[in-house]
């Protein structure tokens, strides 16, 4: 079946600009998660949603990061006033539930800010 | 103390060699054990659940020492496509995974 995917697969924007990334999850699976990647590093928490519960925001490094799961399947990750330090790959993943299931990535969005 | 700690490598084996990578987690509650595999410039990818009592899939073998909080994974007659990153995954009753930084595999012919 259809696996994660994520829209724009790179993305180019000056700094101060606002981004919109997207993630589309795998059909049934009723948990979403965000995650950045900077060159080299490992991946660092942003933000998960799981059903209609209050989304786990505690990852988020800014106010300037925002997410939102519409209709409990394809999730927005915006950032507002895009600086430098941004620029990593921002990867999605979804699961059946949130204890005890694997996690199915995106390819992930690369997101460059000059 | 980190939540997942791994040891970053790289390890460098030539092909057919045998290879061991560890990881200890922090939180004793931990309930769910996982390796995943990233390649250079890609996402992660789910290579194997870890369970109590030790699972292999083919040349892969992962085992769970809950006593001293680590998990191991050991590949058998390692090949060129084995080169990878090996994150090692944590999940808590109540949270969602935590990732190991990575474990670094290079396998040369």
């Amino acid at each position: 079946g259809a696996g994660v995917s994520q829209s724009p697969s790179n993305k180019v924007t000056e700094k101060g600009k606002d981004v919109e990334l997207r993630c589309d999850p795998i059909s049934g699976h009723t948990a979403l998660y965000w995650y950045r990647q900077s060159l080299g590093q490992g991946l660092e928490f942003l933000i998960y949603f799981q059903g209609n519960s209050a989304p786990d925001k505690s990852g988020l490094p800014s106010d300037r990061f925002s997410a939102e799961r519409t209709g409990g399947s394809v999730s927005t990750l915006t950032i507002q006033r895009t600086q430098q330090e941004d620029s990593a790959v921002y990867l999605c993943a979804s699961s059946l539930g949130v204890t005890g299931y694997e996690q199915y990535f995106g390819p992930g969005t690369r997101l460059t800010v000059t | 103390r980190k939540e997942v700690e791994q040891d970053p490598g790289p390890f460098n084996v030539p092909e057919g060699a045998t290879v061991a990578f560890n990881c200890t987690y922090s939180n004793s509650a931990s309930q769910s054990f996982f390796w995943y595999r990233q390649d250079c410039r890609k996402e992660p990818k789910l290579l194997m659940s870890v369970y109590s009592s030790g699972n292999e899939d083919g040349r892969f073998t992962a085992q769970l020492n809950r006593a001293s909080q680590y998990i191991s994974l050991l590949i058998r007659d390692s090949k060129l496509s084995d080169s990878a990153t090996y994150l090692c995954v944590v999940n808590t009753r109540y949270s969602t995974l935590t990732f190991g930084k990575g474990t670094m595999l290079l396998v040369s012919p």
